[in-house]
């Protein structure tokens, strides 16, 4: 079967850095993909690793190591809009499968 | 504008009955899915679909029933055989089911309440 872990709640303080982690467990992968969801809102996506390495989207940057089998969200600069529930999420073959998510606290 | 709209945005159901919960995407996108999104529970699968006149079961998939008769439609029946059917309803769409791809676009959701 598949599966993600992820936090399941963060806090950091307005300005600061903060990562989220996910591991995932899951047989025919393709990549790992980032989403952000507001309170009674829609997902929407973040980002998108196929491979190794870090990719830069503005304030968000996100990991993969696909042999560790484990992927990070990095957000800088934090701004009280960032609290949001942040959902990684593998593609896996003709399928797209969640975690449960992180919920993002910020203090200002 | 292109998008996906789901409808209606909050539901009411009697218990026993059965609801179909709609969504229409103008994305061209070949791939569809539909997720159940519970406090706390992340968003689960209930069924996709790669191409019109075919689909597939998700994880969560008994007391709900799909259809894909047209490439811009893909509505979800919440059937009396779903124990507990109160929930957020979530659509997205892909330019595919397979590959490279995977960034998903959603619709604004159906909460559903049994009532």
């Amino acid at each position: 079967g598949q599966s993600l872990e992820q936090p399941s709640e963060v806090t950091a303080v307005e300005g600061a850095i903060v990562q989220i982690n996910c591991t995932y467990q899951t047989s025919g992968f393709y990549g790992l993909s980032w989403y952000q969801q507001h309170d009674g809102g829609a997902p929407t996506f973040l980002s998108y690793n196929a491979l190794d390495g870090l990719e830069e989207t503005g304030r968000f940057s996100s990991f993969l190591s696909r042999s560790d089998s484990y992927g990070y969200l990095l957000l800088q600069e934090l701004q009280m809009k960032d609290s949001a529930s942040y959902f990684c999420a593998v593609r896996v073959i003709d399928k797209i499968i969640f975690g449960k998510g992180t919920r993002l606290h910020i203090l200002p | 504008d292109g998008g996906i709209t789901q409808s209606p945005k909050y539901l009411f159901r009697k218990e026993g009955q059965n609801v179909t919960l709609s969504c229409e995407q103008n994305l061209n996108h070949d791939a569809m899915y539909w997720y159940r999104q519970d406090p706390g529970q992340g968003l689960r699968l209930i069924y996709y679909s790669q191409i019109v006149n075919d689909f597939q079961k998700g994880d969560i998939a008994e007391g709900y029933s799909v259809s894909r008769e047209k490439k811009e439609s893909f509505p979800l029946t919440v059937t009396s055989a779903q124990k507990n059917p109160t929930a957020f309803y979530l659509c997205a769409s892909s330019i595919d089911g397979g590959g490279m791809n995977t960034e998903a676009f959603f619709g604004q959701g159906t909460r559903l309440t049994v009532v």
